[in-house]
């Protein structure tokens, strides 16, 4: 059975950087027709895509927030990571990894999820 | 703003059914497959239905889901109390190159 979990800060600065891992068990971050994704909740509203990676590295991010997303792929310890730059309050959310079924356009597998506030 | 419109709330007596609606685009639902997720209070999504119609190994036949054009419905019959939860609709957009969700909707079990 495939598992997800999220690591990383619970609490990051405004201005800096957020950073979090997904830590796959169960399964490779190799498999050629997953796309490794990050989605985000803000406390008390509905679901945003943030972007996936497939694990020869074509990424694809949402166009708002495309210029402060990294997402990045270690094969080697079946981890994927987000990087997400400059953030501001308004990017307090809970944050989950999960697996996206490329071509057939769904999540099959989500980590737990860890909240992310943004405060000084 | 979300790109795919959902009703922000439903509402229905155990054992009876409900019908939660998604439109989009033809950038969107009108060339893509869709999938339902549930998400209970304080927890993870979890995959409902997916390819407009599909459900995952343990999800039971009382939830379907359709799709026409560009509009995706999900279907659950004989509503219990555990079905309480908000509903969300995905899918991929071409013209933005990324996935997309509905804003979600609650159901609730009166």
């Amino acid at each position: 059975q495939l598992q997800l979990q999220e690591s990383g800060p619970g609490l990051v600065k405004p201005s800096e950087a957020l950073s979090l891992t997904c830590t796959v068990s169960g399964g490779s971050t190799s498999s050629r027709s997953y796309c490794w994704g990050w989605i985000r909740q803000p406390p008390g509203k509905g679901l945003e895509w943030i972007g996936c990676i497939y694990y020869r590295g074509g990424t694809y991010y949402d166009p708002s927030l495309k210029s402060r997303v990294t997402i990045s792929v270690d094969t080697s310890n079946n981890q994927f990571s987000l990087k997400l730059s400059s953030v501001t309050a308004a990017d307090t959310a809970v944050y989950f990894c999960a697996r996206w079924v490329g071509g057939y356009e769904n999540l099959d597998y989500w980590g737990q999820g860890t909240l992310v506030t943004v405060s000084s | 703003q979300s790109v795919l419109t959902q009703p922000p709330s439903v509402s229905a007596a155990p054992g009876q059914q409900v019908t939660i609606s998604c439109s989009g685009s033809s950038s969107n639902i009108g060339n893509n497959y869709v999938s339902w997720y549930q998400q209970l209070p304080g927890t993870a999504p979890k995959l409902l239905i997916y390819e407009n119609n599909k459900r995952p190994s343990g999800i039971p036949d009382r939830f379907s889901g359709s799709k026409s054009g560009t509009s995706a419905t999900l279907g659950i019959t004989g509503l219990q109390t555990g079905d309480e939860a908000d509903y969300y609709c995905g899918t991929w957009d071409d013209s933005l190159s990324a996935g997309v969700f509905g804003g979600g909707t609650k159901l609730t079990v009166l």
